[in-house]
């Protein structure tokens, strides 16, 4: 069955530095959610989209961004990128805005 | 402080042992999930449960929910070494739309 498909999978930058993770959901999963999970640390929300829309917003810090196109891909934008930014970036789509099925998720490294 | 905390943080036993993770939160919710993640990777959804339910049940896995004690446990029945991984229970709350908080989680580790 087809999965969440999260790229690129590791990435690797400099502080200061901007980058953008990519997620497409399931096909026919019209919601889409970003999680950050730093190091031994737990996943935290950070911001949903539903239809294309922003539904809920977590900590995600203002130097982020993010929005849902029209084929329901979504894109985390990061700018002035810190080493603290260093973390697991899950997305994850719902069919029913229950059930969240999660990608592999992106390695970001900041140096 | 955080909304789901798990007991214990890490667990080792022996396989064909029974596990059995706790989680607690703190505000009334929609439902609770159990996920599964190996070491670095991805999250797996294993169970949801809604705030209405009390116990279900999904091949190996059996989890409760007690919302007058604001807790949830996960019970692994007959363990295996491929169920070493990391175990999260995460909630949704209550008018605070549908994103999931996640508990620190259990580390399980099943020895052959």
């Amino acid at each position: 069955a087809a999965g969440v498909i999260q790229s690129p999978r590791h990435l690797i930058k400099e502080k200061r530095e901007t980058a953008t993770l990519k997620c497409y959901p399931i096909p026919r999963h019209d919601t889409v959610y970003w999680y950050q999970q730093g190091p031994g640390q737990d996943p935290q929300f950070l911001i949903s989209f539903y239809e294309k829309m922003q539904s809920d917003k977590g900590s995600i810090p203002d130097r982020f961004s993010a929005q849902q196109f029209s084929d329901y891909h979504s894109e985390l934008n990061m700018s002035s990128l810190e080493l603290g930014d260093s973390a697991l970036y899950f997305c994850a789509s719902s069919p029913d805005q229950e059930t969240q099925y999660f990608g592999p998720g992106t390695r970001l490294l900041v140096l | 402080s955080q909304q789901g905390e798990e007991d214990p943080q890490a667990l080792s036993i022996q396989e064909g042992e029974n596990a059995t993770m706790n989680c607690s939160y703190k505000t009334s919710i929609n439902n609770l999930q159990w996920y599964r993640q190996n070491s670095g990777r991805g999250l797996v959804h294993l169970i949801l449960i809604r705030s209405n339910e009390r116990e279900k049940h999904s091949g190996r896995l059996r989890v409760t929910l007690d919302t007058s004690k604001k807790s949830s446990s996960l019970l692994i029945t007959a363990s295996r070494a491929a169920d070493t991984a990391s175990y999260f229970c995460a909630t949704e709350a209550n008018n605070a739309g549908n994103m999931l908080t996640f508990g620190g989680g259990t580390r399980l580790m099943v020895k052959p």
